[in-house]
């Protein structure tokens, strides 16, 4: 089955400062890689998203890269926030609800 | 408003004693899904169904069932719980079999 690895575990940056998470993934068959922000105390939610058929997206201070070739993405956060802190999740889906994520980062930006 | 609402939040039960988490949703989503989140684990899938009637096992099924009587509600059943089964569990839905989750808001179990 498909295995995702997500790097780093923790990440402390300074408010303005960017901050880059890293996934690795198994299977050539996913085809939908999304990041998901988790606060405390609530579930996960979609902050953006990149098909197979794209290399780059953006949206705002967020932007994800997919590398199909070496099988991984990234997710790029600018002009940190406070606001900003929380658990990242990223994932690798090849439809049908097989939906496999990475372990989470913790991020914490200081103000 | 467009939710997924799970029930309980907070649970704190008995190895044995049978339990269901209810999950609904309100967004006439077809697909709907359970994952356990750990510590060190992430999220994890346990059960997923593409529509009703229809269900299938994610990656750790086992200690749990479901079922998908209707379109919006996907419950959670813990026949017998052990302790292996205290977790942070999530239910989600999506529009498309391959698109964004839409998650509650998470169920805390503890099983002693």
């Amino acid at each position: 089955g498909e295995n995702v690895e997500q790097h780093p575990s923790t990440l402390s940056v300074q408010e303005g400062d960017s901050a880059v998470i890293k996934c690795t993934y198994s299977d050539s068959a996913s085809n939908y890689f999304p990041w998901y922000k988790q606060e405390l105390g609530k579930g996960p939610q979609l902050i953006i998203d990149i098909r197979s058929n794209v290399g780059e997206k953006k949206d705002q201070r967020i932007a994800v890269t997919l590398n199909k070739t070496a099988k991984h993405f990234s997710l790029h956060i600018t002009e940190t926030q406070p606001e900003d802190s929380a658990v990242y999740f990223c994932a690798a889906s090849m439809g049908y609800q097989k939906v496999t994520f990475g372990i989470g980062t913790k991020l914490q930006v200081i103000p | 408003e467009a939710q997924v609402t799970q029930n309980p939040r907070y649970l704190i039960t008995v190895t044995g004693k049978k339990l269901t988490v209810t999950c609904s949703q309100n967004m006439n989503h077809e697909y709907m899904s359970w994952y356990r989140q750990d510590p060190g684990l992430g999220l994890r899938q346990i059960y997923y169904s593409m529509n009703v009637e229809v269900t299938d096992k994610g990656d750790v099924p086992e200690g749990y069932k479901v079922s998908r009587k209707e379109k919006r509600n996907f419950p959670l059943i813990l026949e017998s719980p052990s302790p292996n089964q205290t977790s942070l569990y999530f239910c989600a839905s999506s529009y498309t079999h391959n698109g964004e989750l839409f998650f509650g808001e998470g169920s805390r179990l503890t099983v002693l």
